[in-house]
């Protein structure tokens, strides 16, 4: 099984610029999730959908959009790219969102703002 | 203060030692306690979780709460150069209809053959 499939992995973008980072899990999971990992920061939630046609801000929700497309696909859009938004971000499923299970990762995809 | 804090290390040991790896946290209503696992340029994987203070063993590791002092514990005995990745330590709480997930910064861990 491919688990959660994150596309690209690697970007660069300049400054104003937009873009969307893919995700797709096999899993049948219910719930998804975009972090971001920010050296020195730990992991930052910025959205997550509960179920197919929810989506709900987490820590950092500002600057991006998302799309829960269906219960396989959770985008995440920059409209307007900033150096601040260089990071790596993670997608993560689980089978339901409130619960204390496990979250299955991406690996990750590396964006970089000039 | 923050949430969550994890000393960022980097660690280096030798194979065969035995690893301690910590967390302090400040919210007294964390419920879970997860440890991550995350190698280079690949996302976390759950590596151990546990709900109350006390110990839990999987094989060379174990993860050790002690809520009422708000320390969270990771050890690894017997350590090996596959164990070489970043540990993220991570309470959460539901309440309320919410989540509240916290992950820490991270201890980069090399262990040497």
């Amino acid at each position: 099984n491919a688990g959660v499939t994150q596309t690209p992995k690697f970007q660069v973008l300049k400054t104003g610029q937009s873009m969307t980072l893919q995700c797709a899990q096999d899993m049948n999971h219910n719930s998804m999730y975009w972090y971001r990992q920010d050296p020195g920061m730990g992991l930052r939630l910025i959205y997550y959908s509960a179920s197919e046609g929810t989506t709900d801000k987490g820590e950092v929700p500002n600057g991006y959009n998302v799309s829960r497309l269906n219960k396989r696909e959770f985008s995440l859009r920059l409209e307007s790219a900033a150096p601040s938004q260089t990071s790596v971000y993670f997608c993560a499923s689980r089978k339901e969102d409130l619960t204390n299970e496990k979250l299955f990762f991406g690996s990750g995809t590396q964006l970089s703002v000039l | 203060q923050k949430e969550v804090e994890q000393d960022p290390g980097p660690l280096s040991v030798p194979e065969g030692a035995i690893v301690s790896l910590n967390c302090t946290y400040s919210n007294s209503a964390f419920q879970y306690f997860m440890w991550y696992r995350q190698y280079s340029r690949k996302g976390p994987e759950l590596l151990m979780y546990t709900y109350s203070s006390g110990n839990k063993e999987d094989g060379r590791f174990t993860a050790q709460v002690d809520k009422s002092s708000k320390y969270i514990s990771l050890f690894i005995r017997d350590s090996q150069p596959s164990d070489s990745a970043t540990y993220l330590c991570a309470p959460g709480l539901l309440q309320g209809g919410s989540e509240k997930l916290v992950f820490g910064k991270g201890t980069k861990l090399t262990v040497n053959p």
